[in-house]
Parts: structure tokens; C-alpha cells; sequence
């Protein structure tokens, strides 16, 4: 079975601490995406990665980092947290779109943090 | 910028109803998935649709893609209490390997027995 798992489900992080989410996936996914979804704005894309070591900024990278060192990790950093990066966080993977893949997204379950 | 719009943004009805759920865009996209997120969990996929005009049904859900392949349509007959979660509708960037998605902001559907 196919799987996304995000190391935590749950942080209380307080305002400029550091913050490490990370990622793994077992399906030797070529592409991983880091989302945060609020409520009434959707999916937002924060930064997403085709390939070890590559990254490329989503629609909003402010305040974040990435780091993909293998193919199966994706982790995203908050170097100093602060209230409004209180969200709920979604990793994603998928394999190379083409002609047999639409490029189908598998998430995980999310990580909620919470900064106070 | 929002390039899908979904609507509507929350949906509350009884079991037994049918319902429709939007998705529209300016813009043309190579592929619309729709995902299904209930509360804890990740977005799961439920559909792909890929051709201009296309109808996809998955048990009591029907899909459409538009002519034009800039909307969507999600159709549910006689709504059940287990249908009840967030609903998403995800458009792909054609001509691209990354398969990047671009997502509406959901449509949250409950349904009461």
C-alpha cells in the first residue's frame, strides 16, 4: 500500500523557534510538494521538489525552506516561526506527468501546527 | 489569483438529495482531478478527466470535464452521510513533466441522515 507519512500530526511551537516538518514517501516518487490549507483559501503551494537536491518556490515560499537530500524525503523548515504560519501542512508526491500519468497527487496526513 | 473557482464554498443538505458542485476557471487545463479530504486526512483522489466532454461515474458520482476544458461538474445522486467531507477539484498544467496542480478552495459538503 501506497504511502505519505508526515512525522508529526500535531506541534505547539512558540513565535521564532525553529521548526522542522518532515516527509518520507515509499513510492519512489520523482516530485514532492509542501502545502498549507486554511480554511476558506484551499491548497496553497509552498515549495515543491522534481528531483533530489532540486526545489522550486510555490506560490507562497515566504518564511520557508526546503530540503530534499534523498528521493523519498521532502522536509520544510520555518526558520523563525511566527503566528501566521498556524496551519494545517500537507506533503504530497506524485510521479512525472505523461502519457499513462495524469500526475495524481498522494498526500499525507497533514501536520497541524500551532504557533504561539 | 484563484485560477478555479469553486462553488459553492459550503454545502449542507439531507440524505437522499442529489447535489452539484462547481468548478470553473479562465483558463484551459490538460487534466481536472477531483479529491475527497474528510477531516484528519489527506486529500484522496477520486477522479481524473483528461478529454473535452468527458463523463466519468464512480458509483453514485458523476464527473464532468467542459468542452473547452476550463470546468468541471460534480454530481452526487441520493447524497449519503459517508459523502460528507471536502471536496476539491485540481486543474493540471499542460505541457509540463512536473504535473503541478493548481487547486479550487473546496466545497464542503455535509450531509445529515
Amino acid at each position: 500500500d501506497v504511502k505519505v507519512t508526515q512525522s508529526s500530526r500535531y506541534l505547539v511551537k512558540r513565535t521564532g523557534e525553529k521548526v522542522f516538518l518532515e516527509c518520507v514517501q515509499d513510492m519512489d516518487h520523482e516530485n514532492m510538494f509542501w502545502y498549507r490549507q486554511d480554511p476558506g483559501l484551499g491548497l496553497r503551494l509552498i515549495y515543491f521538489s522534481y528531483d533530489v537536491k532540486m526545489k522550486e518556490k510555490g506560490d507562497i515560499p515566504e518564511g520557508y525552506s526546503v530540503s530534499r537530500e534523498k528521493k523519498e524525503r521532502f522536509s520544510l523548515i520555518l526558520e523563525s516561526a511566527s503566528t501566521n504560519q498556524t496551519s494545517m501542512y500537507l506533503c504530497a508526491s506524485s510521479l512525472p506527468k505523461d502519457r499513462r500519468n495524469t500526475g495524481e497527487l498522494f498526500f499525507g496526513e497533514g501536520s497541524r501546527l500551532t504557533v504561539l | 489569483t484563484q485560477l478555479l473557482e469553486q462553488s459553492p464554498q459550503f454545502l449542507s443538505i439531507q440524505e437522499g438529495e442529489n447535489l452539484t458542485v462547481y468548478c470553473n476557471s479562465s483558463s484551459v487545463f490538460s487534466s481536472l482531478q477531483w479529491y475527497r479530504q474528510e477531516p484528519g486526512e489527506g486529500p484522496v483522489l477520486l477522479v481524473t478527466v483528461v478529454t473535452g466532454g468527458e463523463v466519468k461515474k464512480l458509483k453514485r458520482l458523476t464527473f464532468q470535464f467542459g468542452d473547452a476544458r476550463k470546468d468541471s461538474s460534480l454530481h452526487i445522486t441520493a447524497a449519503q452521510p459517508g459523502d460528507t467531507g471536502l471536496y476539491l477539484c485540481a486543474g493540471g498544467s499542460g505541457g509540463s513533466t512536473l504535473g503541478r496542480l493548481y487547486f479550487g478552495r473546496g466545497t464542503q459538503l455535509t450531509v445529515w441522515p
